[in-house]
């Protein structure tokens, strides 16, 4: 079947700018995780959904960072105001449920380029 | 919050030689995975694996929970085996996200 979906692959902005990233997880999948990867911070955890449930937002580094996921299933990450430190690839995953450990599955990533 | 360390950071074959990366953490884990990214930065699922061992053609991996460790087992390596091995845990309790060690960097040489 198809897996994580993840669009734009690549984007470039200016400074100041406000971006959307999107991710269309595995169908069935109950839980999605937003990561983000660059070069001095490695791979974190930026945004958790399951279910209905409040989202687990711990991750998220500033307030300019925002993402929703409507009616469970495609999410939106959304960056205000874009800083040259919000240059990295943002990945997307999804899983079976979040209650349980469950096998996660990584989409392809966006790479963000803020100039 | 739970520390991943993985070793060596970094690790240079001949194509057809084995080796073993290995994945240590802190605290009690509910989920392990091993993922290997690809050139183009791909995560591509090898185990999910909080106890025990797998193997899957010419890799195997073994996650000893009460010690707190994995192992991620190549063997007879193949230029398309380079990337980025990477270790991934959850905790017992707490959040469902990964967190990710800061991988091992293979470059198997033909």
């Amino acid at each position: 079947g198809a897996g994580v979906s993840q669009s734009p692959s690549n984007k470039v902005t200016e400074k100041g700018k406000d971006v959307e990233l999107r991710c269309d997880p595995i169908s069935g999948h109950t839980a999605l995780y937003w990561y983000r990867q660059s070069l001095g911070q490695g791979l974190e955890f930026l945004i958790y959904f399951q279910g209905n449930s409040a989202p687990d937002k711990s991750g998220l580094p500033s307030d300019r960072f925002s993402a929703e996921r409507t009616g469970g299933s495609v999410s939106t990450l959304t960056i205000q105001r874009t800083q040259q430190e919000d240059s990295a690839v943002y990945l997307c995953a999804s899983s079976l449920a979040g209650g349980v450990p469950n096998e996660q599955f990584f989409g392809p990533g966006t790479r963000l380029t803020v100039l | 919050g739970i520390q991943v360390e993985q070793s060596p950071p970094d690790l240079i074959l001949q194509e057809g030689a084995n080796s073993t990366l290995r994945c240590n953490f802190s605290d009690s884990v509910n989920n392990l995975q091993w993922f290997h990214q690809n050139p183009w930065g791909q995560l591509i699922n090898l185990f999910y694996i909080p106890s025990g061992t797998k193997q899957n053609g010419r890799l195997s991996a073994t996650t000893v929970a009460t010690e707190r460790y994995s192992l991620l087992y190549i063997s007879s390596s193949q230029t398309t085996d380079s990337g980025v091995y990477f270790c991934a845990v959850t905790r017992d309790t707490g959040r469902r996200a990964l967190t990710f060690g800061s991988g091992t960097r293979l470059q198997v040489q033909p």
